[in-house]
């Protein structure tokens, strides 16, 4: 069954540095989301991205965030100065149809750990 | 914001019993309903969903509730199994929105 792929698993990273985070979704789907999970917390939805846009975010998703999709099969988070507050696990997901509308579900990614130090 | 409840943290049911969890939510906007599974170190896995226009789902062991007047939702999963031992999230979605709204989850166990 084909599947959301996140890369890294974990990402330690110093605070005030860059990070990417990378995720190839699932390869007939055209709409791709990022979320997150602070420790303890529930997820929480950050952008949604669909025909090489931003279609849809959150108050979270802040101008030290941005999307993009670079090529054909990749598609990325990065944070531009990281926090502290920004540790987290970060979930790409992907889904045929516009969640809205239809009853197509959105996959999930296993995720990538942030941990800023 | 707590637009999606999940009130019980966990839930321990034994092997073979049913399993209810349950699931209120607070806008009147939602239009589908979903639910999804969590296994440590991975990522919500889909397990089923139902338009707020239906009032039930079945999918195998997996049926979903839905009653609307009360704003409230239940997953059924009869008969309960060790596998089926996780963190279930009651998700939902509004069609003017991409999103999806998660409650906290509940942590499942089922005994031996």
């Amino acid at each position: 069954e084909p599947e959301v792929t996140q890369t890294p698993s974990h990402q330690v990273t110093q605070m005030g540095q860059e990070v990417i985070l990378r995720c190839v979704p699932i390869s007939n789907h055209l709409y791709f989301y990022w979320y997150r999970q602070i420790l303890g917390q529930k997820v929480e939805f950050l952008v949604s991205f669909y025909n090489n846009e931003i279609s849809e975010k959150s108050e979270i998703f802040d101008d030290q965030f941005s999307v993009e999709r670079p090529d054909g099969s990749n598609f990325t988070l990065k944070i531009r100065s990281t926090k502290l507050e920004d540790s987290a696990m970060y979930f790409c997901a992907s889904s045929l149809k516009r969640q809205g509308r239809s009853n197509q579900p959105q996959h999930f990614g296993d995720g990538t750990r942030l941990s800023i130090l | 914001d707590q637009q999606v409840k999940q009130n019980s943290p966990s839930l321990s049911v034994q092997e073979g019993r049913i399993s209810i969890l349950n699931c209120d939510y607070t806008n009147s906007m939602f239009d589908y309903f979903l639910w999804y599974k969590k296994y440590p170190a991975e990522g919500p896995t889909f397990l089923i969903s139902i338009s707020s226009i239906k009032d039930k789902n079945e999918d195998g062991r997996f049926t979903v509730f839905l009653n609307k007047s009360a704003k409230h939702l239940s997953l059924h999963i009869v008969p309960s199994q060790p596998g089926d031992s996780a963190v279930y999230f009651c998700a939902a979605s509004a069609i003017s929105d991409d999103k999806i709204i998660f409650g906290k989850g509940t942590r499942l166990h089922i005994l031996p």
